[in-house]
């Protein structure tokens, strides 16, 4: 079952803070996060494992929890880097990685 | 030189063509993976395996096979080439320990055009 991803598309200016939203129907065992960059190929972010653990990177950080199901990735401060296709990844268990279909990130000067 | 590498990057052909996607890593990773990307639907999987005699098939296998040649390499197959299977195909590694815990690491990807 592929995760549903929120919003589909988000413009900024730099410096505004944005929050993308990711939730599934099971039980997780963890959930990534990747950044694609028009032209190239996914680049990992994060990943937040069954626990409600928190992560960060950079100024990208991102929640997990496990009762509902869901993660928000929160970008703060953003910057012109910071453009692009945000996937979340969800796996049930220790195997393979089903993505959503993306949030699509523009952040203008 | 890249980690993980796929040919050809770009390939058009006629419907009805066979169609190989190859796929070398040299992370040392077990896990390989091919996805296929299209515009509005995300990365689906295609094919996994942990091993060269595990594979498994993924979310949309129809109309494809793979072949694990070796840890290292891994290779996506369409039989016979359709219009709808014109896409962009991404193969990743991961690896589970001490270090990894399950990301994954992309090639470049091929894109693939059939008339």
């Amino acid at each position: 079952q592929q995760p549903v991803q929120s919003p589909q598309a988000v413009i900024l200016r730099e410096g505004e803070d944005a929050v993308i939203n990711c939730s599934s129907s099971k039980a997780l065992y963890s959930v990534h996060w990747y950044r694609q960059k028009h032209g190239e190929a996914p680049v990992f972010l994060m990943i937040l494992l069954k626990g409600g653990e928190q992560k960060g990177h950079e100024k990208i950080s991102a929640s997990f929890n496990e009762k509902k199901q869901q993660s928000s990735l929160y970008l703060t401060a953003s910057q012109l880097s910071y453009s692009g296709t945000y996937f979340c990844g969800t796996e049930f268990s220790q195997d393979k990685l089903i993505f959503g279909t993306g949030t699509r990130l523009q952040v203008f000067p | 030189d890249a980690d993980v590498t796929q040919t050809p990057r770009n390939r058009i052909t006629k419907t009805g063509k066979r169609i190989m996607l190859e796929c070398s890593q040299t992370k040392g990773h077990d896990r390989m993976y091919w996805y296929r990307q299209d515009p509005g639907l995300g990365l689906r999987l295609i094919y996994y395996s942990f091993d060269v005699k595990d594979i498994n098939k993924g979310e949309i296998s129809d109309g494809y096979s793979v072949s694990r040649q070796a840890q290292a390499k891994f290779s996506l197959s369409l039989e016979s080439a359709i219009p709808n299977q014109t896409a962009l195909y991404f193969c990743a590694t991961s690896d589970y320990g001490t270090v990894n815990t399950g990301e994954l690491f992309f090639g470049e990807g091929s894109r693939l055009t059939v008339l």
